[in-house]
Formats: C-alpha cells, structure tokens, sequence
C-alpha cells in the first residue's frame, strides 16, 4: 500500500449506530487531518494531528471523536449522527503541521439515514 | 470570517478549447494552493503559489497569483478529457490552516 488509504470506502449507519472510519499513511509524515465535504460546500477542517496530538478542534460536535494511536493511523469515532452528517470524510497527511503538500485519501462516503 | 469565491461553478467545455477560472477573496494570503479531485477521489495538489505576481505552469495550465495575494487564475490550454474535475484553491489563512473553495467543476467533453 502507498500514499493515503482509508477505509471503509462507503458507510451507511443509522442514528443511533457507533461506527468508526480508519486512515492509514504510508509516507511517514507526522501531521494527519480529517474534512468534511458536503456537496455544495467547502472543504472543512475538522481536527488535525501533528506528531498525534491533537492541535486543532475545530468546533466539531462531540459524536465525532478522533483518535491518533500513532504518527500513521487515524481514527474518526462516529456515534449518534445526524442525516445532515452525511458526506465525504476526508483524511489528509502532511510532513509536517501545514508545510508544503497535503496528501489525501480517497475519502469514505457516508450516509446516515 | 474570510470569504473565498470561486467561479465559474460550473464549466462545460469542448476538447481543444480553453479556459480560466478564478479565485477571489477581499483578503490577503501568504500562499494559495490549487487542487484537482477527480470523482471517487480525494484532491490532489496541482501547485502551491506564493509570490504576488507569481506565475506557474504545469504543462497545459498556467496559474497566477494576484499581485495583491487575494486572487488567482487557474487557465488551461487546449483542455482534455483527462482534465476534468473539480478544481479547487485553498489558500493559508493562518500558522498552518488552509481555506478551501466551493471548487469549479470542469468537464470536458471529447
């Protein structure tokens, strides 16, 4: 595996479901972030990571919960969502926190009905 | 709060022709990166500009970076179908965030 994976690719949860989307990097950068990206809207920042700890919140409510267990894994815990939850999840890696290029996953698409 | 524009939204072209799309905002940034995403996929960094003035080509496209650091163009040449996608700037809005775009979405039809 090379670059940004993550996984699963796509999610459908109900509200009251916990589930949780994994990112894995294989480029040995020490910053890791997770977006949002609902349709017709910009990209949003939602919490980043940089040598897995957690520098950013950006007023991201509770039932999204990171984890960063080391420099090439994230976690994003979900539970109890919203349908207006719904979107993609993006994970991205840096060498280091916001210098130079942002590497992305592909993404997982959720759908919480 | 910073507002960043981005137009056209939608852009639908034929192989051959080209084209500029534009990112605006009434602020002033150190840097602005542009990206691709193609469908399926996460974005992909196409150019990082940072001097006012600047201008960087990468093969058919050609970005500019307003002299004022509040604006860019992205113009591409004799667009392909492999250029399609949504083409989004993101420029540094503080120590190490990024701002995205609404994105233009391009498709090129063969």
């Amino acid at each position: 595996e090379t670059g940004v994976t993550q996984t699963p690719r796509h999610l459908v949860m109900g509200m009251t479901n916990k589930k949780s989307l994994k990112c894995e990097q294989h480029l040995g950068h020490n910053a890791m972030y997770w977006y949002k990206q609902s349709a017709k809207k910009p990209l949003e920042l939602m919490f980043v990571y940089s040598l897995e700890e957690r520098v950013e919140n950006n007023s991201v409510p509770s039932r999204f919960s990171p984890e960063c267990p080391n420099s090439s894994h994230l976690f994003l815990h979900l539970h109890t969502l919203q349908p207006e939850d719904s979107a993609l999840y993006l994970c991205a890696s840096s060498q280091a926190l916001m210098t130079g290029e942002q590497y992305f996953g592909p993404g997982t698409r959720l759908t919480v009905t | 709060t910073q507002l960043l524009e981005q137009s056209p939204q939608f852009l639908s072209i034929q192989e051959g022709e080209n084209l500029t799309v534009y990112c605006n905002s009434s602020s002033v940034f150190s840097s602005l990166q542009w990206y691709r995403q193609e469908p399926g996929e996460g974005p992909v960094l196409l150019v990082t500009v940072v001097t006012g003035g600047e201008v960087k080509k990468l093969k058919r496209l050609t970005f500019q970076f307003g002299d004022a650091r509040k604006d860019s163009s992205l113009h591409i040449t004799a667009a392909q179908p492999g250029d399609t996608g949504l083409y989004l700037c993101a420029p540094r809005a503080g120590t190490y965030k990024y701002i995205f775009g609404t994105g233009t979405r391009l498709k090129v039809l063969a």
